[in-house]
């Protein structure tokens, strides 16, 4: 079945930076998008940005351009989010998502989702 | 970017009532939009894509309509593991999701 995995939990100190993996399973890796999606404690949802392995090309949330990097790994079909220039305000659990429409261009539905990555930021 | 609107935050019923989320988008999605459960600690899951198609394994309960900017998600006779946090979600301009909807036992 299709699957994703996620790293461990992290605590970092404001000012750092944060690396999340995501390993899939059960598909062929290049054929859809990962989104990732945070959630702050007792808070919504919030859409990070998506990235298609098949090319690498990316779409990020305007408000976290240039403090976010997603990337791929197509031959260990794990996907990642990177965090720069972390502040509290940055402490969530983040999830990876796959679309659930092969071969598109842009972002669709999130069909599996990832356990989520608690990241906490603290001094 | 296009604000949805979900209502009520909380919505208290008995398990075999019917539930009735509402969507309001800020401006027209089209169909672009989704349905997504969240139960405490556990991962988003779909349940409805393009406004009215339940995905897979989803319950025949749980039905959907809408396009535009107006979506309801209906949950016809609520079971214990329906009580959970449900939110919209469009794709029509970027990505945004709603603030979810409370689904909680009376």
């Amino acid at each position: 079945q299709v699957q994703l995995v996620q790293s461990g939990p992290e605590v970092k100190k404001p000012g750092a930076s944060v690396k999340v993996s995501c390993k899939a399973s059960g598909y062929i890796f290049i054929n859809n998008g990962i989104n990732w999606v945070r959630q702050a404690p007792g808070q919504g949802l919030e859409w990070m940005g998506w990235i298609r392995p098949y090319n690498g090309n990316t779409n990020y949330a305007q408000k976290l351009q240039g403090r976010v990097t997603m990337t791929t790994d197509t031959s260990t079909s794990t996907a990642y989010m990177e965090l720069s220039s972390l502040t509290p305000d940055d402490t969530a659990v983040y999830y990876c998502a796959r679309d659930r429409v092969a071969y598109s261009s842009s972002s669709g539905w999130f069909d599996p989702w990832g356990q989520g990555t608690l990241v906490t930021v603290s001094s | 970017e296009i604000v949805l609107t979900q209502s009520p935050a909380t919505l208290s019923l008995s398990p075999g009532e019917r539930a009735t989320l509402s969507c309001r988008a800020s401006q027209s999605v089209s169909t672009y939009l989704a349905w997504y459960q969240q139960k405490p600690g556990q991962a988003p899951r779909l349940l409805i894509y393009d406004a009215s198609n339940r995905a897979t394994g989803i319950p025949a309960r749980f039905s959907a309509s809408g396009s535009g900017t107006d979506f309801t998600l209906t949950i016809s006779s609520l079971e214990p593991e329906d009580f959970a946090v449900y939110y919209c979600q469009q794709r029509s301009n970027w990505v945004t999701f709603g603030g979810g909807t409370t689904v909680e036992i009376k």
